[in-house]
Order: structure tokens, then C-alpha cells, then sequence
């Protein structure tokens, strides 16, 4: 069985501040794991996904999310955020194989102060 | 090429009411899922297709719920009879699960919004 835990259910934030938004998971076998990011009034979309290779993911709009399997960790951090990235942010995880889909966790709502 | 597209993007509808929300997936995805979100339960996964077929409804809230996807390109998710209750955001999604470059990824529709007065 695979599960995702994402630790902060809400993360108030002031603009141009570092953040970081908390995911772990757990998994008897190998992981794909995702972060999905949910604007307002909008469907989730991928934020990054790591499937394998380098640890560290980034996306277009400047987050990064390292995969630490001793910790069974996917962080997703973001060195100065902007009013725009106040969204809902979903971390998933996904064993590979078709007979897994992906587990989602509960959310982050990161929100970002002028 | 298009997005998945789910209709209708808001729906307010009497308690007691049949309600049908519609999903077109991605062409070529041959997995589909129906999602509902709601504030106090996040995002729940009420059932999901591989090529057309029901894998696992074990989401499906009660028999007032049903999906249907009768072929690649179209599927209903049912409410009959309506409850105050089921009011939520209901998301589809498609995927090719396992191929190709978008390995994992699903991808969203932008909701049908449902309030059951």
C-alpha cells in the first residue's frame, strides 16, 4: 500500500520569503512521486515529478522538490514566492506498474501576504 | 490537442434532483477517474476506468452514485436521488498511467461545481 502525508494543511507566507511545503510518503516498493499545484477556481495541473535519475526536480516557475528516500521525503521549495503562486498544492505518490494509480495527499494551502 | 473537458462547470440543482456530470478525456488516455473535493474530506477518488472498464468504484460514496463510460471518449458520473450532502467539486481525469512521456501524470478537467439546495 502506498500513502502520502503532506504535514501542513496551511502555509501563510510573505511575499519574496522562502518556503518549503512538506510531503512524505510510504511505499513497500519503488515511487514515482508529483506535485500538483490547484489555482483558484481551476482543476490541479503538475507542478514536477521526479520518475528517476537526479534527486532534484525543478519546475518552470522556480519551485524544486528533492527526493530523499532515507526519509521517505519530497519537499517542494521555493526560494522567494510571489502573490501569484497562493494556490493549493497537492503532493502525490504513484509505484510504477499499471495496477498502481496515484495516492494524493490531503493539500497545502500556501498563502502568500503582499 | 484539448484538454479534458467536463460539463456542466456549475450545476445548482433541489434536493431530490437527478444530476449528470459529463467528462471527455484526453484522446489516446485509456485511464479515467472521477474526484470529488469538498473542504472538510480534500480530494477523494470515487472510481476509475481502464479502457472503458470500471476497475474500482470502492470510492463511490453510496448506490445514489454511479459512473458510466461507455466508450473512449465520454463517461457520466450520476446522482439520483440528489442530497445537500454531495454538494462538492467533481474533477475527472485522464492518463496514460504508465506510457509514454507523461508517465504518472493525470491530467485535470476544471471541475463541475454542484450545490444541492
Amino acid at each position: 500500500a502506498q500513502s502520502v502525508t503532506q504535514l501542513d494543511s496551511q502555509v501563510p507566507v510573505f511575499e519574496e520569503a522562502p518556503v518549503e511545503l512538506r510531503c512524505n510518503y510510504s511505499s513497500s516498493v519503488s515511487v514515482y512521486l508529483f506535485w500538483y499545484v490547484q489555482y483558484p477556481n481551476q482543476g490541479l495541473q503538475l507542478l514536477l515529478k521526479y520518475l528517476s535519475g537526479s534527486t532534484l526536480v525543478e519546475s518552470i516557475n522556480g519551485f524544486e522538490a528533492e527526493f530523499n528516500k532515507s526519509q521517505t521525503s519530497f519537499h517542494l521549495r521555493k526560494p522567494s514566492v510571489h502573490i501569484s503562486d497562493t494556490a493549493e498544492y497537492f503532493c502525490a505518490v504513484k509505484s510504477p506498474g499499471g495496477s498502481y494509480i496515484p495516492t494524493f495527499g490531503r493539500g497545502t494551502s500556501l498563502i502568500v501576504h503582499p | 490537442d484539448a484538454g479534458v473537458i467536463q460539463s456542466p462547470r456549475h450545476e445548482v440543482t433541489e434536493m431530490g434532483q437527478e444530476v449528470t456530470l459529463r467528462c471527455k478525456p484526453i484522446s489516446g488516455h485509456d485511464y479515467l477517474f472521477w474526484y470529488r473535493q469538498t473542504m472538510m474530506r480534500g480530494l477523494e477518488l470515487l472510481i476509475y476506468f481502464n479502457n472503458n472498464v470500471p476497475i474500482d468504484d470502492s470510492g463511490m460514496p453510496e448506490d445514489r452514485f454511479s459512473a458510466k463510460m461507455p466508450n473512449a471518449s465520454f463517461s457520466t458520473l450520476k446522482i439520483q436521488p440528489s442530497e445537500p450532502r454531495d454538494s462538492a467539486v467533481y474533477f475527472c481525469a485522464s492518463s496514460q498511467l504508465d506510457r509514454g512521456r507523461n508517465t504518472g501524470e493525470l491530467f485535470f478537467g476544471e471541475g463541475s461545481r454542484l450545490t444541492v439546495l
